[in-house]
């Protein structure tokens, strides 16, 4: 039973922000937000993760809410390049790393 | 260095051949991973691997038969397959979480395998 709800597919413009939202309501105390994509017949490739602040590294922001019911990730200037299926995942432990269907992203020129 | 590298890149074979799928890091990553992908899914997790001895195992069935020779190798041993495990097979690895509370996955790109 898949612990994270994402939009099937979102468009995005090419060279604005991609904001990817992800909910999560039945997160516990201990379980991180990790955020991974996968760009068409690659291996998926970590992105950010975080447990109740806000996170920022190269390739994007995390963006959970104070109740860490939901999370949203930005991807501040999308490029075509961008274009993969984005996973939200929660876990705690090994066993966790489950994907559920993600959002498939497409940048448009 | 954080590369998962994964061999062979394609895989060919019929239902009564025996092959393996290799999967090394060199990250020091305690824990590892074998999952499953059919085309348009998410990956599924099959086996971990913890400190190179079996942890989880997803009900896999016994022609799937994993083995951690050494802390930076995976390989995954396959017999008599069916044409429904034709997929493209992911390995992964991790710090471990008792190394500290999080632990990001790094993946390899993967052997696409067609049984016929």
């Amino acid at each position: 039973d898949a612990k994270t709800t994402q939009p099937t597919s979102m468009d995005c413009a090419e060279g604005r922000a991609a904001n990817l939202p992800c909910n999560h309501s039945t997160i516990s105390g201990n379980e991180y937000v990790y955020w991974y994509r996968q760009i068409h017949s690659q291996g998926p490739q970590y992105i950010i993760h975080g447990l109740k602040n806000n996170e920022t590294n190269e390739m994007a922001s995390l963006i959970i809410t104070e109740d860490r019911k939901s999370s949203t990730l930005i991807l501040p200037h999308a490029t075509l390049r961008d274009t993969a299926v984005y996973y939200c995942i929660v876990r705690v432990s090994m066993d966790d790393m489950r994907f559920g269907a993600g959002t498939r992203l497409t940048v448009k020129p | 260095d954080t590369e998962v590298t994964q061999t062979p890149k394609h895989l060919v074979m019929g239902m009564t051949n025996k092959k393996s799928l290799k999967c090394e890091q060199h990250m020091g990553h305690r824990a590892m991973y074998w999952y499953k992908q059919k085309a348009k899914k998410p990956p599924e997790l099959m086996f971990v691997y913890s400190y190179e001895k079996l942890s989880i195992n997803e009900s896999v069935p016994s022609r799937f038969s994993p083995e951690c020779p050494n802390s930076s190798l995976l390989n995954l041993h396959l017999h008599a397959l069916q044409p429904e495990d034709s997929a493209l097979y992911l390995c992964a690895s991790s710090h471990h979480p008792w190394e500290g509370p999080t632990y990001e996955q790094y993946f390899g790109p993967g052997t696409r395998l067609t049984v016929t």
